[in-house]
Formats: C-alpha cells, sequence, structure tokens
C-alpha cells in the first residue's frame, strides 16, 4: 500500500519557539493532505485539509495563525507550530489521498509526537 | 457528516471472534463505512470499507444490514496484537477533496491470553 511518512517522530522544544513538522507521500502524489491532532486518551481532531497550491481550509477552533500549513507539492505538506506553548503538547498526524475522488483511500503517517516545555 | 456511535471498550479473549457494532442513523445515501485500526502512538491503519451487505478481506469481515443504520466489523479468532482502539467512520466516498474524515471515540478493544 501507499506510505506517508512524518519527520520528526519525536520533538521537543521550548514554550515560543516555533516546531516545522514535515508529511511525505513516498510513492504516490497527494492531491489532498489532513492534519490531526490527537492528546492522550482521545480521539483524532481535524485540524486542517491542505490542498497542493491553494490555502489550507481550518476547522472551526483552529488557529490558522498559529498552526501554518504549507502544501507545496504533491508529495510534502509541512505544519509549522508557531510561539509553540505547553497545551500544545500533542500527536500530531497527517494522512495523504492520491486522488482527487472522496472514495480514494486516505494513507495516515505514523505521527510526531511534540513535546513543548 | 453522519454521527457514529460506538461501545467506549470492548474485552476478550486470544482466538475468539469480536464483533464491534458501529450506530449511524443519519447515515445518507451516498455514504460509505470505514473502519480503522490504531495502535498507540502510531498513525490510523485502513481495515476494511464498505457500502452495504457484506464486505471481506485478509483481516475482517463487515457486515452492514439493509437499512444500514447500523454495521459490524467483525475480527476472526483475534490475538494479542488486535488490541488497539478502533474506529468506524461514515463518509461520502464521492465529494471529492470535501470528504474529509471525522473521527468519533472509537472503541478500545482489549485482548487477554
Amino acid at each position: 500500500g501507499a506510505v506517508v511518512s512524518q519527520h520528526p517522530s519525536r520533538v521537543i522544544c521550548k514554550s515560543g519557539t516555533s516546531v516545522k513538522i514535515e508529511c511525505r507521500s513516498l510513492d504516490f502524489q497527494a492531491t489532498t493532505m489532513f492534519w490531526y491532532r490527537q492528546f492522550p486518551k482521545q480521539s483524532l481532531m481535524l485540524m486542517a485539509t491542505s490542498n497542493e497550491g491553494s490555502k489550507a481550509t481550518y476547522e472551526q477552533g483552529v488557529e490558522k495563525d498559529k498552526f501554518l500549513i504549507n502544501h507545496a507539492s504533491l508529495t510534502l505538506s509541512t505544519l509549522t507550530v508557531t510561539s509553540a506553548h505547553p497545551e500544545d503538547s500533542s500527536f500530531y498526524i497527517c494522512s495523504a489521498r492520491a486522488g482527487d475522488g472522496g472514495g480514494d483511500e486516505q494513507y495516515f503517517g505514523p505521527g510526531t509526537r511534540l513535546t513543548v516545555t | 457528516l453522519a454521527k457514529t456511535t460506538q461501545p467506549i471498550s470492548m474485552d476478550s479473549y486470544e482466538g475468539q471472534e469480536v464483533n464491534i457494532t458501529c450506530s449511524h442513523n443519519n447515515i445518507a445515501t451516498n455514504d460509505y463505512i470505514t473502519w480503522y485500526q490504531q495502535f498507540p502512538s502510531q498513525g490510523p491503519r485502513f481495515i476494511i470499507q464498505g457500502y452495504k451487505t457484506k464486505v471481506t478481506n485478509e483481516v475482517a469481515s463487515l457486515f452492514i444490514p439493509a437499512d444500514r443504520k447500523s454495521s459490524t466489523l467483525s475480527l476472526p479468532r483475534v490475538s494479542l496484537s488486535d488490541t488497539a482502539v478502533y474506529y468506524c467512520l461514515v463518509g461520502d466516498r464521492n465529494r471529492g477533496s470535501a470528504s474529509k474524515i471525522i473521527f468519533g471515540s472509537g472503541t478500545r478493544l482489549s485482548i487477554r491470553p
């Protein structure tokens, strides 16, 4: 099956700094990528949907100026957590879909554990 | 997006068949039912998808009654490695990039020796 990678797998940063997380589709071109956040013992929460070459669409309650998403190519999307605070500590997961049809399967990355100290 | 309801948790033993039922009373005509599995600190993994009746693959079966208001994921002869959270999702697969996946609470399945 298709593979989605994330880098880094873990990151620890100090409060006030910014952190960039990369999501790559390794063997297919992803027209759409999704970013999720997951707190311990909770379900995944969709943060935003990004389409290659256009601005991301954020879910209600997600600050677009704090969580910057760039989908610059068909194989790469990045999420930058700006001015990180301890409450931003979470598990961030991306997913990618190959086609533009909703029936195309969505492939998830392995996730990135962010800890803000 | 149709809301789904699943049991919060389930326990079973190795070698048993496990059935996890999901309710989706407001499922729309174009909606498909998809199940994902998630292990701790990993991304979700696709298990199975169906529209109606029965779908079977190498890891599971999915049973969907005629009214499609519920579905049952069946895991045959579970092992300890099947301990995970299982998510039932319902969505319109024909809405292109607008068909985002929204996760419900999931079912935490624990398998004992």
